[in-house]
This record gives C-alpha cells, sequence and structure tokens, in this order.
C-alpha cells in the first residue's frame, strides 16, 4: 500500500537559518503530495501542495517539487523564523469520489527555531 | 468562522467504559474523517464518510464504530476503551472528488486518556 517517510525530528536550528526535512513516499500510480503544518494546541493545516510529477508548491516562503524519479517532495525554507516551530506532516492522497480525498502521512518532523 | 469543532477537547476514561466524540462541520462538506495521532506515527485513518448515511473503514478501524446521520456531523464512538486508545483524535472534512483533493479542513482535535 502507499506510505510516506520523512525524516525524524526534532530539529532544531537558529532564526534565519536554512530548513530541509526530507520526504520520500511509496505509492503506484500519480498521486498528489502535501505538506501540513501544526502549530502547538492546533490541528494540521495544508501548507503546500503539487499535484503532478515537476510541479513546485510554495507558500509562507517554503517551497517543495515533486520528484517522481526519487519519489521524493523535500520541504524548504531558506530563512526560518521562530513562528515556525511547528510540526510538519508529508502527505499524500488519491482523490476518489468513491475513497473520499483520504490522506496517508508521514510521521511527522518537530522543528524548533532558536531566536 | 467555527470550521471544524470537535468536542470534548479533553476526556480521562477507565478501561471498558464507553464514550462518543462528536464532529462538527459548517463548511457544508461531503466528506468526513475521523484520525488518530500517536508520537512517530503520524496520522492514521480511523473511519471516514463520503457523505450523509455512509461511513468506511479506514487504517485502524478496529475498537471504534462511527455515524454520520447529518451531513454537518461525524460521531466516533468507543464501545469498551482500552489503554490502546489513548491517543489525540482528529476530525477533518473536504470538499468532494478533485475540487477538494487532498485539502482537509481538521478540528483542534480531542486528547483521550483511557486508565
Amino acid at each position: 500500500g502507499d506510505s510516506v517517510t520523512q525524516m525524524e525530528g526534532p530539529v532544531t536550528l537558529s532564526e534565519e537559518a536554512f530548513l530541509t526535512i526530507n520526504c520520500t513516499y511509496t505509492a503506484t500510480g500519480y498521486p498528489s503530495l502535501f505538506w501540513y503544518v501544526q502549530y502547538p494546541g492546533e490541528g494540521l493545516q495544508l501548507l503546500l501542495k503539487a499535484t503532478k510529477a515537476d510541479d513546485k508548491g510554495s507558500n509562507k516562503g517554503f517551497e517543495a517539487t515533486y520528484r517522481k524519479e526519487t519519489t521524493s517532495f523535500h520541504l524548504e525554507k531558506g530563512s526560518v523564523q521562530v513562528s515556525d516551530s511547528a510540526v510538519y506532516f508529508c502527505a499524500l492522497s488519491r482523490a476518489s469520489k468513491a475513497a473520499g480525498n483520504k490522506l496517508t502521512f508521514g510521521g511527522g518532523t518537530r522543528v524548533l527555531v532558536k531566536p | 468562522n467555527a470550521g471544524v469543532t470537535q468536542t470534548p477537547k479533553f476526556r480521562v476514561l477507565k478501561t471498558g467504559q464507553s464514550m462518543t466524540l462528536l464532529c462538527a462541520q459548517d463548511m457544508n462538506h461531503e466528506y468526513m474523517y475521523w484520525y488518530r495521532q500517536d508520537p512517530g506515527m503520524g496520522l492514521r485513518l480511523i473511519h471516514y464518510s463520503v457523505g450523509e448515511g455512509t461511513t468506511a473503514k479506514g487504517e485502524v478501524p478496529d475498537g471504534y464504530n462511527v455515524s454520520r446521520l447529518k451531513k454537518q456531523n461525524f460521531l466516533l464512538g468507543l464501545e469498551s476503551a482500552a489503554p490502546s486508545q489513548t491517543s489525540v483524535y482528529f476530525c477533518a472534512s473536504s470538499l468532494v472528488g478533485l475540487a477538494g483533493a487532498g485539502e482537509l479542513f481538521f478540528g483542534e482535535g480531542s486528547r483521550l486518556t483511557v486508565l
């Protein structure tokens, strides 16, 4: 079945450092890929997405490119802020009317940005 | 803007007790989901619904039941709670098909402890 693997945390960074969180997936066909973010005490919210190979998703300074040849969707941000401290989840989806928009999640990576 | 609302937010149960988690969404979404979140394991799908009156099993359905009697509500029941069901539970909803592909809207979570 489908699966998502992402690097374990926690990742501790200083403000303005470069952030990379690796994500790889196993799936047949052409799933859509997502990054969700969970701030302390809150539910998950969509950060960015890519629906086909070579698409780049971007939002709030974060970027990720759908690489089918390496089955990867790594998340990057050039200069992190304290407010980026959160747990980040990589996920994939196969939307279908019968099965809904179910997401398969990776284990999550906790990021802590220190001033 | 309520979005997805879960009640209760916290609950402590004794082994063998029963309880129901309520999820309500005001976005007129067709699809609804219940996930559980455990450390290092990301979110795992318990049950989901693609419309009023329909439910289906997800990845980890054992020990849980659900009902979707009204479009806006999705109930998760534990008939006989076990310590292994100690977790944070998230409800989510989404639009139908490709229009909502992968974008789930999450509640803030319900933390359940089973002693």
